[in-house]
């Protein structure tokens, strides 16, 4: 079936550190790739998403490139900030035409950012 | 602003008491996720409605159950709580395509309810 292997955390950086959390996936055809970020005791926000390949998602200064050859997603972030501290969800829903459209989720990353 | 909302944000029950929590969704998105969160956990999906199909997980246990009165509202209902219930309970929603067809969006969660068992 289909799987999500990301970095294991924590990790712990210094504001306006780069950022790389890794992401590699395992599926059948096309999935859809997210990465969801969760703040303390709150709910699962989207990030950013792609659909297929070569597609860059971004979203406050976060990226991921959807890269098929490889099966990543990594995220990126340039140069992180306190707020940015959270813990992050790789994730993939089924392929487009099939009938797996639920979420599978990676292990989760907890970053902490340091002022 | 469209959104998911759980109501309550905390919950408190007894051992064997049960205890139903609620979603509800202004997005007129045709499916509804229920998942479990435990500490340090990626969310585990626990059943989930596309339009008024019921599909529960192979894993979920018995004692938690679902209802969808409609579009709009989502409970999920633990029939006698125990301790290893205690959790974060996040609901989500996507939109489908037509009916039977995949789902291609993203799912949105709402902010969860954290469920204290006594």
């Amino acid at each position: 079936g289909d799987s999500v292997t990301q970095m294991e955390g924590p990790v712990t950086l210094s504001e306006e550190a780069f950022l790389t959390i890794n992401c590699t996936y395992t599926a059948t055809g096309y999935p859809s790739l997210f990465w969801y970020v969760q703040y303390p005791g709150e709910g699962l926000q989207l990030l950013l998403k792609a659909t297929k390949a070569d597609d860059k998602g971004s979203n406050k200064g976060f990226e991921a490139t959807y890269r098929k050859e490889t099966t990543s997603f990594h995220l990126e972030k340039g140069s992180v900030q306190v707020s940015d501290s959270a813990v992050y969800f790789c994730a993939l829903t089924g392929s487009r035409g099939g009938s797996n459209y639920k979420l599978t989720f990676g292990k989760g990353t907890l970053l902490t950012v340091n002022p | 602003d469209a959104m998911v909302i759980q109501n309550p944000r905390y919950q408190v029950t007894q051992f064997g008491k049960p205890v139903t929590l609620s979603c509800s969704q202004t997005l007129n998105h045709n499916v509804m996720y229920w998942y479990q969160q435990k500490s340090s956990q990626a969310p585990k999906l626990l059943f989930h409605y596309y339009d008024k199909d019921f599909n529960n997980e192979a894993d979920t246990p018995d004692n938690f159950q679902s209802r969808r009165p409609n579009t709009s509202f989502c409970f999920l209902d633990i029939r006698s709580p125990g301790l290893g219930d205690a959790a974060m309970y996040l609901c989500a929603t996507s939109s489908g395509g037509t009916s039977g067809g995949p789902v291609l969006n993203e799912q949105f969660f709402g902010p969860g309810t954290r469920l204290t068992v006594l």
